[in-house]
């Protein structure tokens, strides 16, 4: 069965502390991954796409990379703003997409 | 309207009551979703309409009932709920994604947040 792992499960970063979220998958075949954020009580909202390994995105303070076994998502200099719950989730040829729990971030000023 | 709109955001019922959720989607996409995220958990799907195709997940108890009337339209119908229905139910579309295709990202609606009391 395909499975996504996130990890860690929390972080806690000062602002301006920079550091990654992981995320493992084990999939029979990867059409794409994805990440996306959520802030509470709200949808989640698309951030990246990645297609094949060595492949990276960048928007404003956050840095996605693939690789044939997992992914990153590299925060750099991360403010208050930033916090929020960020989920992977994998299109693994099937009709839908395997999300994993998410990395719940809180940024403190 | 842009983007997935949800109605209603907020919504509380017993459980002898029935209700209905609505989605619409403003961007021309072909698929639509609906997904059950409760907390601590990972968001499940529930059903897909692809081309006005249902593909169901199984696992969905039967007092769940979806209805794709058109590609930008989305129902979920709901009845005899129990307690550990309360949850955010997600409502989100994409471009059909087929044999050979390209994957699409998935676009989300707001959620409504169900309370079964």
């Amino acid at each position: 069965e395909d499975q996504v792992t996130q990890s860690p499960e929390a972080l806690r970063l000062q602002e301006g502390e920079s550091s990654s979220l992981n995320c493992s998958y084990t999939v029979s075949g990867l059409r794409g991954l994805f990440w996306y954020r959520q802030d509470p009580g709200k949808g989640p909202e698309f951030l990246f796409t990645l297609y094949s390994a060595g492949e990276e995105k960048e928007k404003e303070r956050l840095k996605a990379t693939l690789t044939k076994k997992e992914s990153f998502l590299h925060i750099t200099a991360p403010k208050p703003e930033d916090s929020a719950t960020y989920l992977c989730a994998i299109d693994n040829y099937g009709q839908n997409f395997v999300f994993g729990p998410g990395t719940r971030l809180s940024v403190l000023p | 309207e842009t983007g997935v709109t949800q109605t209603p955001r907020h919504l509380v019922m017993g459980m002898t009551n029935k209700k209905s959720l609505k989605c619409e989607q403003h961007l021309g996409h072909n698929a639509m979703y609906w997904y059950k995220q409760s907390a601590k958990k990972p968001l499940e799907l529930m059903f897909v309409y692809s081309l006005e195709e249902r593909v169901e997940n199984n696992s969905v108890p039967s007092r769940f009932s979806p209805e794709c009337p058109n590609s930008s339209h989305l129902f979920l119908h709901l009845h005899t709920l129990q307690p550990e229905d309360s949850a955010l139910y997600l409502c989100a579309s994409s471009y059909y994604v087929g044999p050979g295709t390209s994957s699409y990202e998935q676009y989300f609606g707001p959620g409504t947040r169900l309370t079964v009391t």
